[in-house]
């Protein structure tokens, strides 16, 4: 089956600073989605992005398909960004998260 | 719109019961799969059901089962429970299937002791 590999697993952050979070596949995709899940649990959709850029706000994401991995970035960060940054995908088969970055935003 | 909603929030049960969570998605979104969290295995898919139907199935022992009814609810049901069964179980739901927008559930907190 597909594989999927998140880099860093752990990322401190000042607030205000930047950062890239990465998402590496194995196989070809037709769904790619980045979810922010907060304390309580809560997997909260960031970005439906099987391929192209897409940008909300402060994030934005970037995947290159052709090349198999997807990046998400984040500008400004804020302490509300912190949790944990999964990426998922598909490819006509039930989703496959990675493991995760946890970023933890200190003021 | 109202977004998909799970029950219980919370669940504590001991060894050897079972356990039914439901899941009710967005309206008009009549694909529903349920995943597993869990420290060590993380995110794992258990099952999707599409108009009634289990259209995929993880690699789950068959004490889980689950249903889908008419109105696009959904339960699981976890017999015969494990001390390894403590997880987070969420639903996610779509229009059509698991190569779309997958939208969450606030999940269900289940503990066995």
């Amino acid at each position: 089956g597909i594989q999927v590999e998140q880099s860093p697993p752990d990322l401190i952050l000042q607030e205000g600073a930047n950062s890239t979070l990465r998402c590496n596949f194995s196989d070809s995709v037709n769904n790619l989605q980045w979810f922010h899940q907060n304390p309580w649990g809560q997997l909260i959709n960031l970005f439906y992005i099987p391929s192209g850029t897409k940008q909300n706000g402060r994030l934005s994401a970037t995947t290159v398909a052709t090349e198999r991995y997807s990046l998400l970035y984040i500008s400004s960060s804020q302490t509300t960004d912190s949790g944990v940054y999964f990426c998922a995908v598909s490819g006509n088969t039930p989703l496959v998260f990675g493991k995760g970055t946890r970023l933890s935003v200190i003021a | 719109k109202a977004g998909v909603t799970q029950t219980p929030r919370y669940l504590i049960k001991t060894r050897g019961q079972q356990v039914t969570l439901s899941c009710s998605p967005i309206s008009g979104h009549r694909s529903v799969s349920w995943y597993q969290q869990t420290p060590g295995q993380g995110l794992q898919f258990l099952f999707e059901y599409f108009s009634e139907t289990q259209r995929n199935k993880g690699n789950f022992p068959g004490r889980f089962s689950g249903r889908q009814f008419s109105n696009s609810r959904s339960e699981m049901n976890v017999s015969t429970l494990e001390l390894g069964d403590s997880a987070l179980y969420l639903c996610a739901c779509s229009y059509r299937g698991t190569g779309e927008t997958q939208y969450f559930g606030p999940g269900t907190r289940l503990l066995v002791l």
